[in-house]
């Protein structure tokens, strides 16, 4: 079964400390990596996708890499707005190749 | 562009009453997934539908629930003769494409009295 574990559970920086979130993954032919971020009372908004190891994606502040058994977020000189919870999902091939498997999130709290 | 529209957005039922939770795509989206979010608890995915079919249910429970995309409409989700543990938030997203990146709605929140 497909497993995703992301650490920390929460995540407290100061403003303009930055650091890094984790996801690992055990699965069975990878066909996507992707990070989201949650705010209370909305959806999942959709940041990157990963395919492939040594594959880097950056949007603003944030950079996603990813090897064989892991996917990192860094967040570089975080600001209050970049509060949220941030989530890991992965798609794997067979019969369920349109389902996510989530981890549960690392909730980051970022001081001014 | 609207996004991916789900209603209503809060809904209260009293045990035994069905559910009807609607969600209308993205536009340009044929892709339609469910998920359900525990309190507590990570998303869970429940069904894929793509118009008019089910493609994959194997996170939907056995009784009760089911999911429908017809040809024209939304999605429905639909929960019969609900129970406390029913309770949960339920996200609807959609794509363009099995492995395009699902896009979400902001979810229904749903109360068992």
């Amino acid at each position: 079964e497909d497993q995703v574990t992301q650490s920390p559970e929460a995540l407290r920086l100061q403003e303009g400390e930055s650091s890094s979130l984790n996801c690992s993954y055990t699965v069975s032919g990878l066909r996507g990596l992707f990070w989201y971020r949650q705010d209370p009372g909305k959806g999942p908004e959709f940041l990157f996708t990963l395919y492939s190891a040594g594959e880097e994606k950056e949007k603003e502040r944030l950079k996603a890499t990813l090897t064989k058994k892991e996917s990192f977020l860094h967040i570089t000189a975080p600001k209050p707005e970049d509060s949220a919870t941030y989530l890991c999902a992965v798609r794997t091939g067979g019969t369920s190749y349109g389902k996510l498997t989530f981890g549960q999130g690392t909730i980051l709290t970022v001081h001014p | 562009n609207a996004g991916v529209m789900q209603n209503p957005r809060h809904l209260v039922r009293r045990r035994g009453q069905e559910a009807r939770l609607r969600c209308s795509p993205m536009k340009g989206h044929s892709h339609v997934y469910w998920y359900r979010q525990l309190p507590e608890e990570g998303l869970k995915f429940m069904v894929y539908l793509q118009k008019e079919n089910i493609i994959d249910e194997s996170g939907m429970p056995k009784e009760r629930f089911s999911a429908e995309f017809p040809k024209e409409g939304p999605s429905i989700l639909r929960i019969q003769q609900v129970v406390r543990g029913d309770s949960a938030a339920y996200f609807c997203a959609s794509s363009t494409g099995d492995n395009q990146p699902q896009h979400f709605g902001d979810g229904t929140r749903l109360s068992i009295l």
